[in-house]
């Protein structure tokens, strides 16, 4: 069954902790992205990655870092540098970087 | 950057009433992309339009892309409360070099049962 998967669905941290979101697809998509969405807003580009081994900054990449070792796996991590961490976090991938993006479910983070 | 606009940004209807949102690009794009966010939920792919002018229709929803390739509308017939989420269109912008699908700011559809 292909999909995108993204663990946990909900996470806790405490403020100066740095935490890492889980993102696998299992699409063969080559193109993978990491968005925010904070409530009632839309979605911000946080970081991006048309291929493995190499990534691009998003629109608000500042306190964000991510790897892309494997063609499956992007995941994130919010450092302690991101002011305002607590969000909607998605992960979504495609086939090609103007091709349709298939979102997993996100994960929701609160920062305490 | 080269941006994509929606409007309105909320819409409250009345059930059984229609509804419509906009999309405008500051560029050409190659296409237009709709996705659907329900409540809680995350988007979902909705379907994509390529040519100049062209329409299509799911069921009681019509999307239209603008003849200049710059704009696109979604509009509902008679709304049902399935209809409630945020809809966002996307279209292919490069900026500086590096190409991306850029989403538009959404419009939040709440249904009045």
């Amino acid at each position: 069954d292909g999909g995108i998967t993204q663990s946990p669905k909900y996470l806790f941290r405490k403020e100066g902790q740095n935490v890492t979101l889980s993102c696998e697809q299992n699409l063969n998509h080559d193109a993978m992205y990491w968005y925010r969405q904070d409530p009632g807003q839309g979605l911000r580009l946080i970081y991006y990655s048309q291929i493995v081994n190499d990534f691009q900054k998003g629109d608000i990449a500042e306190g964000y870092s991510v790897s892309r070792e494997k063609k499956e796996s992007f995941p994130l991590t919010v450092t302690s540098a991101q002011k305002n961490p607590t969000a909607f976090y998605l992960c979504a991938s495609s086939r090609g970087s103007y091709n349709e993006q298939f979102f997993g479910p996100g994960t929701r983070l609160t920062v305490l | 950057g080269q941006q994509v606009m929606q409007i309105p940004q909320y819409q409250h209807v009345q059930e059984g009433e229609d509804f419509t949102t906009y999309c405008n690009s500051s560029t050409t794009l190659s296409n237009i992309q709709w996705y659907k966010q329900r409540p809680g939920g995350h988007p979902v792919f909705l379907i994509q339009l390529v040519k100049s002018g062209e329409v299509k229709k799911q069921k009681r929803l019509t999307f239209q892309f603008g003849e200049a390739k710059k704009n696109s509308s979604l509009h509902i017939t008679a709304t049902q409360t399935t209809d409630v989420g945020t809809y966002f269109c996307a279209g292919p912008i490069s900026n500086f070099g590096n190409e991306k699908l850029t989403f538009g700011t959404g419009t939040r559809l709440t249904i009045i049962p």
